[in-house]
């Protein structure tokens, strides 16, 4: 059974960095074509899709969010890491991690076990 | 990026259909038959509902279907249940730069 969870702070101050953990079971980032992706859903809002990274270390990052984004992966502890930098109360959302549909051989470009989610508040 | 546009809302009564679009563009909706669509109650995480454009995953009822004409897709409900009430988020892969566009979300009211 395939689950993810993510921990970090609920609170920021502008401009501090967010660190955000992946913390899943089920899967390993070591098998070939999965991944594990990152998403936001500021209140009220729509998803944003964040960032992604695959089991051979490859990522790709949302293009309006680039600089300010690295994601990693701790294959061993079974964890993936979102960094956010200068953070702003714009930047209020609910964080989500998925992963990677995969099954029968094949991967496909879509998620299938999200994680609850955790919202995180930037305020002064 | 901009997001894929989606209808603020939907409505049926129970036993009727609903479709919801999903237009986009060339390099995003048009381009790639992967399309997902997500549903989302209030306060839970998405749950996918289709991929490739049709492919419902195991334990979505058929009552899901997808399907795409050009740069817009669509989710077709069929059937509609009290549970069905939810929002719905469609999802297109863009490009080689890995990434993922979401749409701007449809509120869907069983009456």
């Amino acid at each position: 059974q395939i689950t993810l969870k993510e921990s970090g702070p609920t609170l920021v101050k502008p401009t501090q960095t967010l660190t955000l953990t992946c913390t899943f079971s089920g899967f390993s980032l070591s098998e070939s074509g999965v991944g594990v992706g990152w998403f936001r859903q500021p209140p009220g809002k729509a998803l944003e899709w964040l960032a992604l990274i695959y089991w051979a270390g490859d990522k790709g990052y949302s293009p309006s969010l680039k600089r300010r984004l690295t994601i990693t992966k701790d294959t061993s502890e079974n964890q993936v890491v979102l960094t956010m930098t200068n953070m702003d109360p714009v930047d209020t959302a609910t964080y989500y991690c998925a992963h990677r549909r995969c099954g029968g051989g094949s991967c496909y470009h879509t998620f299938d076990y999200w994680g609850q989610g955790t919202l995180v508040t930037v305020t002064s | 990026q901009s997001a894929l546009t989606q209808p603020p809302s939907a409505s049926g009564s129970p036993g009727q259909s609903v479709t919801i679009s999903c237009t986009g563009t060339s390099s995003d909706v048009g381009g790639y038959n992967y399309i997902s669509w997500y549903q989302q109650h209030p306060g839970k995480a998405p749950k996918l509902m289709i991929y490739e454009v049709s492919t419902r995953p195991s334990g979505v009822p058929d009552r899901f279907s997808g399907s795409k004409s050009g740069n817009t897709a669509s989710l077709t409900v069929s059937g509609l249940q009290a549970e069905d009430e939810a929002d719905y988020y469609c999802s297109s892969y863009a490009g080689s730069n890995n990434y993922y566009v979401f749409g701007t979300g449809t509120q869907v009211t069983v009456l």
